[in-house]
């Protein structure tokens, strides 16, 4: 079965820097990845997701992320970060063991330094 | 369209009471689910819907059932409810179930009910 590993549980920045949010998966084949915000009490919105098209994922407000299958990592990353950018993310990928699910990392949390 | 709506938002249980969550979405989506969340770990599936009349079980479905009657709808019953339950349960749809081609089959959350267990 696939897997997805958050490298880090919390993450920091300073408003205007870059934003780095890391991402393992383990597959057996082309993985489809998936990464979702969620700001506090609220529920989940996709922000970018990969499908076996282009590498290099464009996602709203300014996220991306690149897959690296040498590297098995889809990390996400923002050029400068915004105070609207903190929250948690969440790295997501679809996995078969005898039906499709989606299985979810245990999440990044965002925080944005003034 | 309002996406997919959860009720209630909020709900305190005492040990051993039963209740329902509601999750409705008008998208007339076929693939419905039912994740729990809890700190450090992630969404995880409860149980989920391939369409009107179809139901599985995901990675925790013990002390919870499901059926999807409709379409629209896709309630979530805790039978006896635990302190191990305390949890923030999210409903999500998908035009298709996952293993569709994904290019335009995105998921959609509901806003999350936040369940406590005394």
């Amino acid at each position: 079965a696939q897997s997805v590993t958050q490298l880090d549980s919390h993450v920091s920045v300073s408003e205007g820097t870059p934003v780095l949010l890391r991402c393992n998966y383990s597959s057996s084949y082309s993985p489809s990845l998936f990464w979702y915000v969620q700001h506090p009490n609220k529920g989940l919105q996709l922000l970018l997701k990969y499908t076996s098209a282009a590498t290099l994922v464009k996602g709203i407000n300014g996220f991306e992320a690149e897959f690296k299958k040498s590297e098995t990592s889809f990390h996400l990353t923002k050029p400068s970060a915004h105070m609207s950018d903190a929250a948690e993310y969440f790295c997501v990928v679809r996995s078969y063991s005898g039906t499709y699910k989606y299985i979810f990392g245990t999440g990044t949390r965002l925080k944005v330094l003034a | 369209n309002a996406g997919v709506t959860q009720t209630p938002k909020f709900q305190v249980l005492k040990t051993g009471q039963s209740m329902t969550l509601q999750c409705a979405q008008d998208m007339n989506h076929e693939y419905m689910s039912w994740y729990r969340q809890d700190p450090g770990m992630g969404l995880r599936l409860i149980h989920y819907s391939v369409g009107a009349g179809i139901t599985d079980q995901g990675e925790v479905p013990n002390g919870y059932n499901v059926s999807r009657s409709t379409t629209e709808d896709f309630p979530l019953r805790l039978l006896s409810a635990a302190p191990s339950q305390t949890s923030v349960y999210f409903c999500a749809s998908n035009p298709r179930p996952p293993g569709q081609p994904d290019r335009r089959n995105e998921q959609f959350f509901g806003p999350g009910t936040r369940l406590t267990v005394l």
